[in-house]
């Protein structure tokens, strides 16, 4: 089943503890990106990757890292997360960026004390 | 002002009725996307489009490029449809994906 893999999907943590959000995807698609949702702001992007080795920020970056080191996956980093990061995140791939459809992962909501 | 605007923000219906959600956008685009969230929080992509009109069962979306307007319809409505219902456009680059703040429909058996 072509699919995007997020885990976990649920994760309690404490400042400053880093901790990684894995996403994978066996679709064979180029670009890959995260997002965190917040009430009253909608989906926001953090970061995307248009293919292996070749990322870029979105909308807010901060305090977050990605890699790209082979296709299928795509794991955001949070080195010292904080209470403002406390959110529900989504990665999504696609084929290529703007002109096919997205394929979501199931989400993981991440709270941070 | 939001690079892209939802109306209404949240629509409460009869089940059967015909239901209309709109997305004004200001960037230029290649593609519109419109995505569906269920409670669960799962979302799905449910059309991109270009240009005309896209049908897949009882949804239909419709997209004006001269006139940065999309609407997405739902025929018979039925309480299954009860989501949020997301529009998102490609920043100008085409790198970036832009989302409206989607709109709450509730359908009421």
């Amino acid at each position: 089943e072509a699919q995007v893999t997020q885990n976990p999907r649920y994760l309690i943590t404490v400042t400053g503890k880093k901790l990684t959000v894995t996403c994978s995807q066996n679709m064979n698609h180029e670009y890959m990106s995260w997002y965190r949702q917040d009430p009253g702001l909608g989906l926001r992007q953090i970061y995307y990757s248009m293919n292996v080795e070749v990322t870029d920020k979105g909308d807010v970056p901060e305090g977050y890292k990605v890699s790209r080191k082979e296709k299928r996956n795509f794991p955001l980093i949070l080195e010292s997360p904080s209470p403002n990061q406390t959110s529900l995140y989504f990665c999504a791939s696609s084929v290529m960026q703007g002109t096919y459809g997205y394929t979501f992962g199931s989400g993981t909501r991440l709270t941070v004390v | 002002k939001n690079e892209v605007e939802q109306s209404p923000q949240n629509l409460t219906a009869q089940e059967g009725e015909f239901i209309t959600i709109n997305c004004s956008y200001s960037v230029g685009i290649s593609a519109l996307h419109w995505l569906q969230q269920h409670p669960g929080g799962g979302i799905v992509s449910l059309f991109m489009l270009s240009s005309g009109k896209k049908k897949h069962g009882r949804l239909i979306a419709t997209i004006n490029i001269q006139e940065k307007h999309s609407s997405l319809h739902i025929t018979a409505s039925h309480p299954r449809d009860s989501a949020v219902y997301i529009c998102a456009v490609p920043k100008t680059s085409g790198s970036r994906l832009t989302f409206g703040e989607g709109t709450q429909l509730t359908v009421n058996p």
